[in-house]
């Protein structure tokens, strides 16, 4: 079976400053990988996924995130945060014709 | 054209009434499913249609009835329902074949208020 774990349940961080959004997953089978965004009162948008190939893989906003199959981790990054980023921030693994999310990550950008 | 589209963005309905979510995708995807989402929740998965036949139903109450008229098109339909299924029902489409498949892409939602 398949399930993710998203670390944090809260980040909260100053503006301009670095960020890492943390998730590990566990599956059996071949892990297609992905990080959502929901802002308030809006449905999810993808945000970057892995299927194959790099490891890391970006978006373009700025974030990025490195699949490490040894540690079972896909950790979600930005340099520098901006205030629009705050939202809710979803890692999830496709598998079988569903997706399996982690139960989600606040990120809370201060002025 | 590359995104899903819902209707209504709210609904208000009593507990007797039927009405119906409606979702829409002209990508050429041929996945389509169903999410109902709580707040402070990740989505949890109600339906999916491939090739407009019902794959998956995740033991979900008959008062939610899914129907999908074609391709491009995913109805759900809404009878005697309960204020706990209050919620923001989420619709996302996937691309045919290969690994492309794996990959869901969400509309705006339906927030649905269950009086």
């Amino acid at each position: 079976a398949q399930s993710v774990t998203q670390l944090d349940s809260q980040v909260p961080v100053f503006e301009e400053a670095p960020v890492e959004l943390r998730c590990n997953y566990s599956s059996s089978v071949s892990v297609y990988l992905f990080w959502y965004v929901q802002y308030p009162n809006q449905g999810l948008q993808l945000l970057l996924k892995y299927l194959s190939g790099s490891t890391l893989v970006e978006s373009i906003n700025g974030f990025e995130a490195e699949f490490n199959k040894s540690q079972t981790s896909f950790h979600l990054r930005k340099p520098s945060v901006h205030i629009s980023d705050t939202a809710e921030y979803f890692c999830a693994v496709s598998g079988g014709g569903k997706l399996i999310f982690g139960q989600g990550t606040t990120l809370q950008v201060k002025p | 054209d590359t995104e899903v589209t819902q209707t209504p963005k709210h609904l208000v309905m009593g507990m007797t009434n039927k009405k119906s979510l409606k979702c829409e995708q002209h990508m050429g995807h041929r996945a389509m499913y169903w999410y109902k989402q709580k707040a402070k929740k990740p989505p949890e998965l109600m339906f999916v249609y491939s090739y407009e036949k019902l794959s998956i139903n995740e033991s979900v109450p008959s008062r939610f009835s899914p129907e999908c008229p074609n391709s491009s098109l995913l109805n759900l339909h809404l009878h005697a329902l309960q204020p706990e299924d209050s919620a923001l029902y989420l619709c996302a489409s996937s691309p045919p074949g290969g690994l492309y498949q794996e990959t869901q892409y969400f509309g705006p939602g339906t927030r649905l208020l269950v009086l």
